[in-house]
């Protein structure tokens, strides 16, 4: 069974740093690409990024309103792909999520990342 | 950016009732390579997103064929033939053919 599973997220002051995993199983994680997402407190959803398979370059693509705040990486060994937010701002709060694919065949459940003083 | 723009955002809906949602894009989204990468997703109540339809048409696994995904271009349809219980909460249509990939404003689907 495909899974994936987020974690690291917290309360954060605003400036500050924080990387999430997203640690995965069930399937062959370096044949894929894997993206995140988030969705602010009752709002809709917003790509973040993506990571291609290495066999396919490892290319890495972000939303430009990030600003290059925001980095994705992937330990494919382990399974487990990585987002690391620096700057954070109180409009980051919200639930950030990976999926499976460019095109987000499956989610993981989600970390909460609060950014507050 | 694509701006995708669903239609209605809110839509009540009998059981057994038809339903049908539609999602339409700023652009084509015909990609270089001829396909149309067009998504739809579910989301229910405190849980994360589930796809149901990618590349415009096709289900994904486990998905019931109740629902059906049609379009071209930049108009494209999500329609459930007969609502259920479980089909209730908020659906999003997504493009991934031009960067930033981006989502409709969802369509939050409720059971009268």
């Amino acid at each position: 069974e495909v899974q994936l599973e987020e974690s690291g997220g917290d309360l954060v002051e605003p400036g500050r740093s924080l990387a999430l995993s997203c640690a995965t199983s069930g399937f062959p994680f370096e044949n894929y690409a894997m993206s995140w997402f988030r969705q602010a407190p009752g709002k809709g959803l917003e790509w973040l990024g993506f990571i291609k398979s290495r066999s396919r370059g490892g290319q890495r693509e972000y939303n430009a309103s990030l600003r290059g705040r925001f980095t994705i990486s992937r330990d494919d060994s382990a399974g487990i792909a990585y987002l690391h937010m620096n700057f954070l701002r109180a409009d980051d709060t919200g639930t950030y999520f990976c999926a499976l694919g460019g095109a987000a065949a499956l989610w993981g459940r989600g970390t909460l990342v609060f950014v507050s003083s | 950016d694509v701006v995708l723009t669903q239609s209605p955002l809110s839509l009540p809906v009998a059981l057994g009732q038809p339903a049908t949602i539609s999602c339409r894009s700023s652009q084509s989204l015909v990609f270089s390579d001829g396909n149309t990468y067009l998504n739809w997703l579910h989301q229910r109540p405190g849980q994360s997103p589930r796809r149901l339809i990618y590349k415009v048409s096709n289900r994904d696994s486990g998905v019931p064929d109740r629902f059906s995904g049609s379009g071209s271009g930049t108009d494209f349809t999500l329609q459930i033939i007969s609502v259920e219980a479980e089909d209730a909460g908020v659906y999003y249509c997504m493009q991934g053919t031009h960067l930033p990939y981006t989502f409709g404003q969802g369509t939050r689907l409720e059971i009268k």
